[in-house]
């Protein structure tokens, strides 16, 4: 089956600081990819996504590359904020007829001034 | 636009009792999908609805159900509630089509005692 597999946390960095949160994906043929994060309290907000191999996601300083040969999808910022301070999640949609999305278990980022 | 409601924000039920949350995607979407959010399991895909039928459906037992309305408006039941029940219950809502961008609700947290 389906599986996303996510460095656990907590990832404790200073402001300024790069970020780095690995995320592994086992799946057949050409899933969806996205990063998705959740502050307290909150439900899910949509951070980036790629569709396809080579695909870069980019969203407020984040980025992910769809690595198909790696089965990787990573997060990165270059320069992290306090207001970063969240669980991020890493995600599958494999596409076949309709919106399953399968979640990594969460990776909680700590930013401290 | 408005964004996912959920209805209630928080529940407390007890044991053996049921329950029946409610969700109302944003205007326009079809897909409604069900996730259970736990401190031990992570992010677990329930159903998803699309059009008022169950298109996809995860690994849980029968006590879990839902169905959607021709508003798209859906709703999700658990009978005979265990202490196992105890979560965060999030709706997402989508267009509809494959892999179309997931907007979540902030969830229900539901307590059973």
């Amino acid at each position: 089956g389906n599986s996303v597999t996510q460095m656990e946390g907590p990832v404790t960095l200073s402001e300024e600081a790069f970020l780095t949160i690995n995320c592994t994906y086992t799946a057949t043929g050409y899933p969806s990819l996205f990063w998705y994060v959740q502050y307290p309290g909150e439900g899910l907000q949509l951070l980036l996504k790629a569709t396809k191999a080579d695909d870069k996601g980019s969203n407020k300083g984040f980025e992910a590359t769809y690595r198909k040969e790696t089965t990787s999808f990573h997060l990165e910022k270059g320069s992290v904020q306090v207001s970063d301070s969240a669980v991020y999640f890493c995600a599958l949609n494999k596409g076949n007829a309709g919106n399953m999305l399968t979640f990594g278990g969460g990776t909680r980022l700590m930013v401290k001034p | 636009k408005a964004g996912v409601t959920q209805t209630p924000r928080y529940l407390i039920k007890t044991r053996g009792q049921q329950v029946t949350l409610s969700c109302s995607p944003i205007s326009g979407h079809r897909s409604v999908s069900w996730y259970q959010q736990t401190p031990g399991q992570g992010l677990q895909f329930l159903f998803e609805y699309f059009s008022e039928t169950q298109r996809n459906k995860g690994n849980f037992p029968g006590r879990f159900s839902g169905r959607q309305f021709s508003n798209s408006r859906s709703e999700m039941n658990v009978s005979t509630l265990e202490l196992g029940d105890s979560a965060l219950y999030l709706c997402a809502s989508s267009l509809g089509q494959d892999v179309s961008e997931a907007f979540f609700g902030q969830g229900t947290r539901l307590t059973v005692v």
